[in-house]
């Protein structure tokens, strides 16, 4: 079974400030993918970053990067540059080996201040 | 972003009513889910559709009962639900091949209010 962590319930970050959201995982697979999401008041889930387990660089997309610390079990995400529209609840996620399962963290709620 | 849709987004009903909620994918995915996401608590996956065939079913009573007719379409059919069942019902899809990374796209979700 996987398990994931988010001990942040609630962060505050000012506008264009950078902004790091704690995720740590426990599984006992050697092969797992680790996620992020986006869920604006909306409702949806939006993706933003993928980390395999097995991928040696840290994952970078736009102003997301994901800080993965492997012997940590750890897999935070950083938020560059923080505008209004970042304000959301975050999501960290583990993938098992086949793909088919996903477990979710309880997340972190964003607020970004202008 | 309309890769996948939910309707209703918003759906009141009594303890004794059956509804159905629908999902549709226009993503050419294989793989498709359904999850339950109660206020305070983590995503719970429900039900996982690989290629129309159930292949999770995660202990979920049977007043859900879920029918995937297509790899486009995934339905959640309720019935005789109880107050405890609210919630935001998010429906997924992906690509179903057994990548490594097995990207999940969501719905904007229905937020379902059993009186």
């Amino acid at each position: 079974a996987q398990k994931i962590t988010q001990t942040q319930p609630g962060m505050f970050v000012q506008e264009k400030e950078a902004v790091t959201l704690d995720c740590t995982y426990d599984t006992s697979d050697q092969s797992y993918g680790l996620f992020w999401y986006k869920q604006p008041s909306s409702g949806e889930m939006i993706f933003l970053i993928y980390q395999g387990s097995y991928d040696e660089q840290n994952a970078t997309e736009g102003r997301y990067s994901l800080n993965f610390q492997k012997a940590r079990k750890s897999a935070n995400l950083v938020i560059s540059a923080s505008q209004l529209g970042d304000s959301a609840m975050y999501f960290c996620a583990s993938q098992n080996p086949s793909g088919s399962r996903l477990t979710f963290g309880e997340g972190t709620q964003l607020t970004v201040n202008p | 972003e309309t890769g996948v849709t939910q309707t209703p987004r918003h759906l009141v009903m009594g303890m004794t009513n059956k509804k159905s909620l629908k999902c549709e994918q226009h993503l050419g995915h294989n793989a498709m889910y359904w999850y339950k996401q109660s206020a305070k608590k983590p995503l719970e996956l429900m039900f996982v559709y690989n290629f129309k065939e159930q292949t999770e079913n995660n202990s979920v009573p049977s007043r859900f009962s879920p029918e995937c007719p297509n790899s486009s379409h995934l339905f959640l059919h309720l019935h005789t639900l109880q107050p405890e069942d609210s919630a935001l019902y998010l429906c997924a899809s992906s690509q179903g091949a057994g990548l490594d990374q097995e990207t999940q796209y969501f719905g904007p979700g229905t937020r379902l209010l059993v009186l």
